[in-house]
């Protein structure tokens, strides 16, 4: 089976301070992660994933398969980061994907 | 906008009526889900076409719901005898997908299914 927690529901934080999303997956084979994001008004949107290993908006995260975990960091957030960010899981042979509960950030002036 | 489109937006309803949902995916794309997402959660996956074939249905869908994607185009989500548990936002998205793997999914809108 597999599964993504997501630990925090609501995330705050000033503009220009760094931002921290957790991700924690479990899955007995090997993983693909992608991070989703849906913007106030918008649809869900891929942010990034794991094998592009390219940032995307100032945003990076990086596979560790030891601590199964998949964390998304900016150094530096700005108020257009405001969103909700959803962690997702699939196999490698397999052709769907596995939500996290999702992690609502708020970035204030 | 040349995106996934969902079909209506909102849809409220008496419980055990009959709701059908339409998709339109991005034209040259093969794949298409559905999924459902309520309060407070990440979309939960349904099922998954690939062209006209239903590929994998979520054992935790009912028999009540069914879904279909003749010639490969469009997708039309049913439920049946709708519960007021059935109340959710249920999320189409599509991809291009070669070989074996998920490929990048775009999302529509989604359809706000109100059972009252």
């Amino acid at each position: 089976a597999q599964r993504v927690t997501q630990p925090e529901k609501l995330l705050s934080v000033f503009k220009g301070a760094p931002v921290e999303l957790k991700c924690n997956y479990s899955y007995s084979g090997s993983p693909e992660l992608f991070w989703y994001v849906q913007y106030s008004r918008q649809r869900l949107q891929l942010l990034l994933r794991h094998i592009s290993r390219e940032s995307i908006k100032g945003f990076t995260a990086d596979l560790n398969k030891g601590e199964t975990s998949f964390h998304l960091k900016k150094p530096f957030a700005q108020e257009e980061d405001s969103a909700m960010y959803y962690c997702a899981l699939s196999g490698r042979d397999d052709y769907k994907l596995s939500f996290g509960a999702g992690t609502t950030v708020t970035v204030r002036a | 906008d040349t995106g996934v489109s969902q079909d209506p937006r909102h849809k409220i309803t008496k419980r055990g009526q009959n709701v059908t949902f339409r998709c339109d995916p991005i034209s040259e794309h093969n794949r298409l889900y559905w999924y459902r997402q309520t309060l407070g959660q990440g979309p939960e996956f349904l099922t998954y076409f690939q062209n006209e074939a239903q590929l994998e249905k979520s054992r935790l869908l009912s028999d009540r719901f069914s879904a279909e994607r003749p010639k490969g185009s469009f997708s039309t989500l049913e439920i049946q005898r709708t519960e007021q548990g059935d109340s959710a936002m249920y999320l189409c998205a599509s991809s291009l997908g070669t070989g074996t793997g998920v490929s990048p999914l775009h999302f529509g809108n989604g359809t706000r299914l109100t059972v009252t």
